[in-house]
């Protein structure tokens, strides 16, 4: 199975703030590469597909990058409501694998 | 609008089965594949299995150890999720999800999930 890594597993951030979230794979993946923002008691939403394609009514500060093992998301400039737990997923190959999670935190 | 709707909360003893419903409404049924997810308190997102609901094919994750049966009633697009030989490590939120492209069975981006059925297994 494809391990995903992501870094760091929690951030403090204000609001106005730049955040950079880091996922990586244990071995070499192509575009399946997915975000989600997961809320306290609800289900994972999608934000990012393809690793830099921007799922329909996400908001453009949002954005995906990131290629072969290394893949990142950032949030240019951090809101109320995007204090969440996110995850990046593998779709490359089967099982689907997820990384561990990124609390983003009021600081 | 797209929509998976799962079923209530489940208390369950060591050793017992749990059957949880995820029943899809708002798009065609037999379209797109139905896969599962589980995430116990406070951990990450673990992926179960898949179902094609067009034919009822399965997939299941290996460290599921064959405890995990997936099948679908075409009648009333629902799919269901039995668990079986519980234990108290079982405890977690199974959801549902369906992936945003229809007819495939490798994909597994998932744009619509229902809202998460609780499973608490204890003595």
């Amino acid at each position: 199975d494809i391990q995903m890594t992501q870094s760091p597993s929690s951030v403090s951030a204000s609001v106005g703030d730049r955040v950079t979230i880091t996922c990586r794979a244990s071995q070499g993946i192509s575009s399946p590469l997915a975000w989600y923002q997961q809320k306290p008691g609800k289900a994972p939403k999608l934000l990012v597909y393809s690793a830099s394609s921007l799922q329909s009514g996400v908001p453009s500060r949002f954005s995906g990058s990131g290629s072969g093992t290394d893949f990142t998301l950032t949030i240019s400039s951090l809101q109320p409501e995007d204090f969440a737990t996110y995850y990046c997923q593998q779709a490359n190959s089967f099982p689907p694998t997820f990384g561990g999670g990124t609390k983003v935190e009021i600081k | 609008q797209v929509q998976l709707l799962q079923s209530d909360a489940e208390v369950k003893k060591p050793g017992a089965s749990v059957k949880v419903s995820c029943k899809a409404s708002g798009y065609t049924f037999t379209s797109h594949y139905i896969h599962w997810v589980r995430q116990a308190p406070g951990q990450g997102l673990d992926w179960m299995g898949l179902i094609n609901p067009d034919g009822g094919g399965t997939s299941y994750a290996s460290n599921f150890h064959g405890r995990v049966t997936l099948t679908r009633d075409t009648s009333t697009s629902t799919v269901y999720m039995v668990l079986s030989s519980l234990r108290p490590e079982d405890t977690a939120v199974y959801y549902c999800a369906r992936p945003s492209t229809p007819y495939s069975s490798s994909s597994a981006l998932f744009d619509h999930w229902g809202q998460g059925t609780l499973v608490t297994v204890s003595s």
